[in-house]
């Protein structure tokens, strides 16, 4: 699987959007990515993924660059229970969908 | 069930004993997965099981850590002779099937060796 790089932390303003940057310079074709999140305490939660095109669901968007060595993971308006580590994961599919997670990114939502 | 349980959620043994870990998937879901997570560090992938069998038990770190999942709904992670380096949480999930969209994670049990 490609190795992701992120940034270590980041802060964001409670109600405006949090922009997650992810390269994946060494993505192959056949690689997604996919988004986790892990609040304190918790397991990991699935935010979204996507291939090539840019997907959006009720959590977040995902805008993947085209030539695919890069993402952005967009939380349209943060709160507070957005604080938490985002991974940002590539995937071969065929692979069995066996995560190789990084050490994230530290997001603090702050009011 | 509506999702991924864990038991127990906090377990604290001796180095030396054996423990089993218990992972309940949500109901129809063929694939299964066990990860580790050591304070401060990402999970860490240790098997995962599709059905009954064991499809990719690559990550387990030695012969004295087994899972089992005998009629391909739950699984049971067994560490025999524990040590001290084994204390982590221990992380479940489970997918309708592997390869398909995200999977969904237990809240893990916190396994302490002392």
């Amino acid at each position: 699987d490609a190795k992701t790089t992120q940034p270590t932390s980041m802060d964001c303003a409670e109600g405006r959007a949090a922009n997650l940057p992810c390269n994946h310079s060494t993505i192959s074709g056949n690689e997604y990515v996919y988004w986790y999140r892990q609040i304190h305490s918790q397991g990991p939660q699935y935010i979204i993924h996507g291939l090539k095109n840019n997907e959006t669901n009720e959590m977040a968007s995902l805008i993947i660059t085209e030539d695919r060595k890069s993402s952005t993971l967009i939380l349209p308006h943060a709160t507070l229970r957005d604080t938490a580590v985002y991974y940002c994961i590539a995937i071969d599919k065929a692979a069995g969908n066996k995560l190789t997670f990084g050490g994230g990114t530290r997001v603090l939502v702050k009011p | 069930g509506a999702g991924v349980s864990q038991t127990p959620s906090n377990k604290v043994t001796e180095k030396g004993k054996y423990v089993e870990l218990r992972c309940d998937p949500i109901s129809g879901h063929t694939a299964l997965y066990w990860y580790r997570q050591s304070l401060g560090q990402g999970p860490e992938f240790l098997i995962y099981f599709q059905g009954t069998g064991a499809a990719d038990d690559s990550g387990l770190p030695n012969d004295r850590f087994f899972a089992v999942r005998p009629e391909g709904s739950v699984s049971t992670l067994k560490i025999q002779r524990t040590e001290r380096g084994d204390s982590a949480v221990y992380l479940c999930a489970s997918s309708l099937t592997a390869g398909v969209g995200g999977y969904t994670f237990g809240s893990g049990t916190r396994l302490t060796v002392v």
